[in-house]
């Protein structure tokens, strides 16, 4: 049982350029979401999805985009990478509501902009 | 909108020492609450939850919370710490309907030296 499966690892990018960070889960969770870690700040939510075609913004969203065209799969685009966006990511699923409500977290992707 | 602040950023115990770390929210309806641990180089992992009944919650490892709804904290506990829960600590919290939309804390670094 892989858990949520986060691509690349490491990235650098320069100033401008656009990238995906994958993101999928094999465990047919219906809500998943997309993290930023940054030193100090903890982490903040970028977007989240509460299942197949639907997607809202979270607390951080501007400069990324998301889709969810499909229950496994949450990429993460970033449409012009700034050095504000240096930062690890972090996608997250949640198995159902209620009393069960575990987030499981993916490795996390480094990613560094120049 | 929820907050959730860590009083401490940086804790430096012995081994065996009893460690209590703070957390507190600001929402004023129902909240689940939650602590992450990441151990380094390693995603986040869930140490408890509070739904709702005894607010004293256990996790693992032998951490424990208690949830003081007329304090709004819910403080992470353990009698006895050992070298390898050296990491950081998140605290979170979310709405009563659980979507993984997770407010954190700005994370505590606790290290523990042998």
């Amino acid at each position: 049982n892989a858990g949520v499966t986060q691509t690349p690892k490491f990235q650098v990018l320069k100033t401008g350029q656009s990238m995906t960070l994958q993101c999928a889960q094999d465990m047919n969770h219906e809500y998943m979401s997309w993290y930023r870690q940054d030193p100090g700040m903890g982490l903040r939510l970028i977007h989240y999805s509460v299942g197949a075609g639907i997607t809202d913004q979270g607390e951080v969203p501007n400069g990324y985009n998301v889709s969810r065209s499909t229950t496994e799969d949450f990429p993460l685009r970033l449409l012009s990478a700034a050095p504000s966006q240096t930062s690890v990511y972090f996608c997250a699923s949640l198995r159902g509501q209620g009393l069960t409500g575990e987030l499981f977290f993916g490795e996390g992707s480094r990613l560094t902009v120049l | 909108a929820q907050s959730v602040s860590q009083h401490n950023h940086h804790v430096i115990l012995s081994e065996a020492a009893s460690l209590e770390l703070g957390c507190n929210y600001s929402y004023g309806g129902t909240v689940n609450l939650f602590w992450y641990v990441q151990y380094p180089g390693q995603h986040l992992q869930l140490l408890l939850k509070y739904f709702s009944g005894d607010p004293l919650v256990k996790g693992i490892k032998g951490f424990e919370a208690e949830f003081i709804k007329s304090k709004f904290s819910f403080n992470l506990r353990k009698p006895s710490v050992q070298w390898s829960d050296t990491a950081e600590y998140f605290c979170a919290s979310s709405g009563s309907s659980n979507t993984g939309k997770l407010i954190f804390g700005q994370g505590t670094t606790l290290q523990v030296k042998p």
